[in-house]
């Protein structure tokens, strides 16, 4: 499969502590993007980094890629409750024509 | 509210019928994704239409189809249902048929009985 993965599945932490979630994929990308999945909703685009770009920052998220080992991770700092969500990375192939979406991982932020 | 609007919501139906869902992408957005959602697969991208014309195919069963019209909204027709057909799809537009960043629909949930 050339579908991302995500790790951990599940994370469950306090408020205001930092939550961070890793992605890794097998094929070359033009992008990977980051999306937040509230339980039975659609899936909002958060961020997206390109191939040539290490680390990207968007209030409390933070991303960083590394494309020799085909890895990319979400950081969110200062955690709330409104934070909890299913988080997914998507990965972009080069031609730019398929989207492959990974397993996901999902958020638990404690109040 | 994301712009892409996806009717029914909510779709009950029985084993070996055939079901239509509809897509209505954001203004201006001339790409249309389909994507399926169930517990035990993920997220899978079954089509991707530009412009009116087939651009990208994923896992898409030979019994689903899609289409994309003139006005550039999007149908997605699931035929012969299965019980294991159950799932969220979702419909999402962009911009182009590159690789800009989605905007989802709220889905439609599809129980096969």
């Amino acid at each position: 499969s050339q579908q991302g993965e995500e790790d951990p599945q599940a994370l469950s932490i306090q408020e205001g502590e930092n939550a961070t979630m890793n992605c890794s994929y097998k094929t070359s990308i033009n992008n990977l993007q980051w999306y937040r999945q509230n339980s039975g909703r659609g899936l909002v685009h958060l961020i997206l980094i390109r191939s040539n770009e290490r680390e990207k920052h968007s209030g409390r998220l933070r991303v960083t890629l590394d494309t020799s080992k085909k890895s990319s991770s979400l950081l969110i700092t200062a955690s709330r409750a409104a934070d909890t969500a299913s988080y997914f990375c998507a990965t972009v192939t080069r031609t730019g024509n398929q989207f492959y979406f990974g397993t996901g991982t999902s958020l638990t932020v404690i109040p | 509210d994301s712009g892409v609007t996806q009717t029914p919501k909510h779709l009950i139906t029985a084993t070996g019928q055939r079901v239509t869902l509809r897509c209505s992408p954001r203004s201006g957005d001339l790409s249309v994704y389909w994507y399926q959602q169930s517990l035990d697969q993920g997220l899978q991208f079954l089509i991707q239409y530009y412009n009116g014309e087939e651009r990208a195919k994923g896992n898409i069963l030979e019994r689903f189809s899609a289409q994309q019209f003139p006005d550039l909204h999007s149908e997605l027709n699931l035929s012969s249902l299965e019980l294991g057909d159950s799932a969220l799809y979702f419909c999402a537009s962009s911009v182009t048929s590159g690789s800009n960043e989605q905007f989802f629909g709220p889905g439609t949930r599809l129980t096969v009985l």
